[in-house]
């Protein structure tokens, strides 16, 4: 059902900027919040952005959020080796009284 | 600091049954709109269902509805997920989330559900 579209995986060298892609439609990005999480394997998911572009408390601003129309981009700045972790976009689709998150994207620190 | 712990995983026979239960603490979980959460092997993030916080509402993903049910008591602060006629597409690591209604605020480390014969 998941029908937010992210690349399986980005990489950049410490120190670096990356940005991670999350493409939806009118019925859910187009329309609602895109929230971000970073998650590490075996370990509880973490929120990282809110509203589109917010953060909570002790996530440092090396993390942004932004969208644009049915499309949000999350991105990381300064990066460093404990930024490697999956990460994820999710929405709300109006249309299927659904949450949708999308497939993840694999970050890695060369 | 806000705590949610998982238990009730474990390993069921194709058809068979399982109630996951998430213990809330140190936040206000009766305001709490609460989700379930799953990750499947080698896959990614997959939303199940969620219920308000008086529990007048409850949303389920569609590969779940009609054999899951979600449930809360609030005086408890705790969550269930009652999982029925489970397949083996349901073998997943499951996770209590806080939030719903437009972000899932805080998560506990998950339970892990194996559905094979």
């Amino acid at each position: 059902q998941s029908v937010l579209t992210q690349p399986p995986s980005v990489s950049a060298a410490p120190g670096q900027k990356v940005t991670i892609s999350c493409s939806g439609s009118s019925s859910n990005i187009g329309i609602n919040y895109v929230s971000w999480y970073q998650h590490l394997p075996g370990t509880a998911p973490k929120l990282l952005i809110y509203e589109n572009d917010k953060r909570p408390s002790g996530i440092p601003d090396r993390f942004s959020g932004s969208k644009s129309g049915t499309s949000a981009t999350l991105g990381i700045t300064g990066l460093q080796t404990g930024d490697e972790a999956d990460y994820y976009c999710a929405a709300r689709d109006s249309s299927l009284s659904a949450w949708l998150f999308g497939g993840g994207t694999k970050l890695t620190v060369l | 600091e806000v705590q949610l712990v998982e238990s009730g995983g474990g390993l069921v026979q194709p058809g068979g049954s399982l109630r996951l239960s998430c213990a809330a603490s140190e936040f206000y979980f009766s305001l709490s709109t609460m989700s379930w959460v799953r990750q499947a092997p080698g896959k990614g993030l997959e939303w199940v269902a969620m219920m308000k916080e008086d529990g007048s509402d409850e949303y389920y993903v569609d590969s779940v509805k009609g054999r899951f049910t979600i449930s809360r008591d609030n005086p408890k602060n705790s969550l269930y997920l009652q999982m029925n006629s489970l397949g083996v597409e349901d073998s997943a690591v499951y996770y209590c989330a806080s939030g719903g209604q437009k972000y899932f605020g805080n998560w506990g480390q998950g339970t892990l559900v194996t559905v094979s014969s």
